[in-house]
C-alpha cells in the first residue's frame, strides 16, 4: 500500500508570492491534516479536512488555507508569503477524523521563502 | 488550549543502554498520547501510543507509561541500537478536539 505522498518535495519562493502544496492520502484514508514544522516553533497543527470540509483549524493567519477534493486529495495554499513561512509542511492522513492511531505522515514539502 | 512540554531536548546514550524521554501536558481532557520518531528527511512515524484508560503499553523494546493524575507520560527504549538515533516527539490530543499538540522533540543519539 502506497504511503502518503506530497508534492513538490522542495520549493523556493520569494516574499509576496503564493504557493500551493499537494497531498495524496493513503488509499482509503478520508481525513487529511496539515502541519507546519520549524526549528523554532516545532510541529504545529494547521487544519484538518474530511469529506471536503474543514473540520478543525489551528492558530494560523488567514493566509493559510486548504481544501480537499472528492477523492480525499488535499491542497494547502499560502498567499503573500513571508520569510517566516519557511518550514517543512507535513501532511498526514487517517481513516477517519479522530482515529489518530491510523494517522500516517508524508515526507513533507520543504518550503524556503527568500 | 493544550500545552505539551518535552524533556530532554537532546539525549546521548551508549548502545545497549536505556533511554527515557518525558512529557507533561496541561489539558485534562487529553486522552490520546502518541509518540513519533522522525528520521532525517522523513515525516514523523508513529511508534507507539497510549490512551488515558491505560497506564502502560509495551511493544518489544519500546514502552510508554502514563500518569493521568500528574499529567505526564514517558517513552522508554531499552537495549538501544544505533538505528534508534532520531528525533522523537510526544503529542497529546482529545477526542473532542482534533488539534494534536506536539512536544518540542528530543534528539536521541545512540553511540555504537
Amino acid at each position: 500500500k502506497a504511503g502518503v505522498t506530497q508534492t513538490p518535495r522542495y520549493l523556493i519562493k520569494t516574499r509576496g508570492q503564493q504557493v500551493t502544496l499537494s497531498c495524496s492520502p493513503i488509499s482509503g484514508h478520508r481525513s487529511v491534516s496539515w502541519y507546519q514544522q520549524t526549528p523554532g516553533q516545532g510541529l504545529q497543527f494547521l487544519f484538518e479536512y474530511f469529506s471536503e470540509t474543514q473540520r478543525n483549524k489551528g492558530n494560523f493567519p488567514g493566509r493559510f488555507s486548504g481544501r480537499q477534493f472528492s477523492n480525499s486529495r488535499s491542497e494547502m495554499n499560502v498567499s503573500t508569503l513571508e520569510l517566516g513561512d519557511s518550514a517543512l509542511y507535513l501532511c498526514a492522513s487517517s481513516l477517519n477524523p479522530g482515529q489518530r492511531e491510523t494517522q500516517y505522515f508524508g515526507p513533507g514539502t520543504r518550503l524556503l521563502v527568500l | 488550549g493544550e500545552n505539551v512540554e518535552q524533556h530532554p531536548s537532546t539525549l546521548s546514550v551508549q548502545e545497549g543502554d536505556s533511554a527515557v524521554i518525558k512529557c507533561t501536558y496541561s489539558d485534562s481532557a487529553s486522552n490520546y498520547f502518541p509518540w513519533y520518531k522522525q528520521e532525517l528527511g522523513k515525516g514523523p512515524q508513529l511508534i507507539i501510543d497510549i490512551r488515558s484508560n491505560v497506564g502502560e503499553k509495551k511493544d518489544q523494546r519500546i514502552a510508554v507509561t502514563l500518569n493521568k493524575t500528574a499529567k505526564h507520560f514517558s517513552l522508554h527504549i531499552t537495549e538501544t541500537q544505533p538505528e534508534d538515533s532520531a528525533v522523537y516527539f510526544c503529542a497529546a490530543s482529545s477526542s473532542d478536539n482534533n488539534d494534536m499538540r506536539f512536544g518540542a522533540g528530543t534528539r536521541l543519539t545512540v553511540k555504537p
